[in-house]
């Protein structure tokens, strides 16, 4: 089955600086790599996502890059806030089929924003 | 707005007790996964159904754990009998497939608040 595996465990990083959280994952045929950030006391919540057929996406201060053929994707955060305190996790995904939809998670970046 | 309500927000019971786990998932969306967060396995998928049938349930234990969705507004996660090693936060998610350019699906998960569950 797929396995994915996020660095690094723990980021700390000064107010306005930039954050940036690497994954790899073992199945080719994943195609497709959300992110979610988590808070205190809360669920996971979608922030971006990916799709094969893309190399790169970008919404405000978030981006994420995929490399298929290396099998890697990364979040990049810029200008980091206080508020971007918290666990950010990836995950993988192959899409449609019966075995499709369902997600397999790294083990999650735990993020702290400095003021 | 639109969410994913889970029931109770924390529970403690003791060993051996029934514990049971209920979510009501975004109205519309037909698929459902029951996860599990510790702090040592990370988020670990235990089952997922889609209108209402059961997809995959190769992450939970089978001889105490059962999950089902007795209509699509009510899914639950029972455990009986619960055990200490069961404390952990557990999540709902529910999510609606979007059809890309070719026939492959995708799914946005969208995560309820979880139930905090402590076994004595």
């Amino acid at each position: 089955g797929e396995n994915v595996e996020q660095h690094p465990s723990t980021l700390s990083v000064q107010e306005g600086d930039s954050a940036v959280i690497k994954c790899t994952y073992s199945d080719s045929a994943s195609n497709y790599f959300p992110w979610y950030k988590q808070e205190l006391g809360k669920g996971p919540q979608l922030i971006i996502d990916i799709r094969s057929n893309v190399g790169e996406k970008k919404d405000q201060r978030i981006a994420v890059t995929l490399n298929k053929t290396a099998k890697h994707f990364s979040l990049h955060i810029t200008e980091t806030q206080p508020e971007d305190s918290a666990v950010y996790f990836c995950a993988a995904s192959i899409g449609g089929g019966a075995a499709g939809n369902k997600l397999t998670f790294g083990g999650g970046t735990r993020v702290l924003v400095k003021p | 707005d639109a969410r994913v309500t889970q029931t109770p927000r924390h529970k403690v019971t003791e060993m051996g007790q029934e514990v049971t786990m209920r979510c009501q998932p975004i109205l519309g969306h037909n698929t459902v996964f029951w996860y599990r967060q510790t702090m040592m396995q990370g988020l670990e998928l235990l089952a997922y159904f889609r209108n209402r049938a059961p997809l995959d349930d190769s992450g939970m234990p089978k001889d105490r754990f059962s999950a089902e969705m007795p209509d699509a507004t009510l899914a639950t996660l029972k455990i009986q009998p619960s055990e200490p090693r069961d404390s952990a936060v557990y999540f709902c998610a529910s999510g609606l497939p979007l059809t890309g350019r070719s026939s492959s699906s995708y799914n946005e998960q969208f995560f309820g608040p979880g139930t905090r569950l402590t076994v004595l």
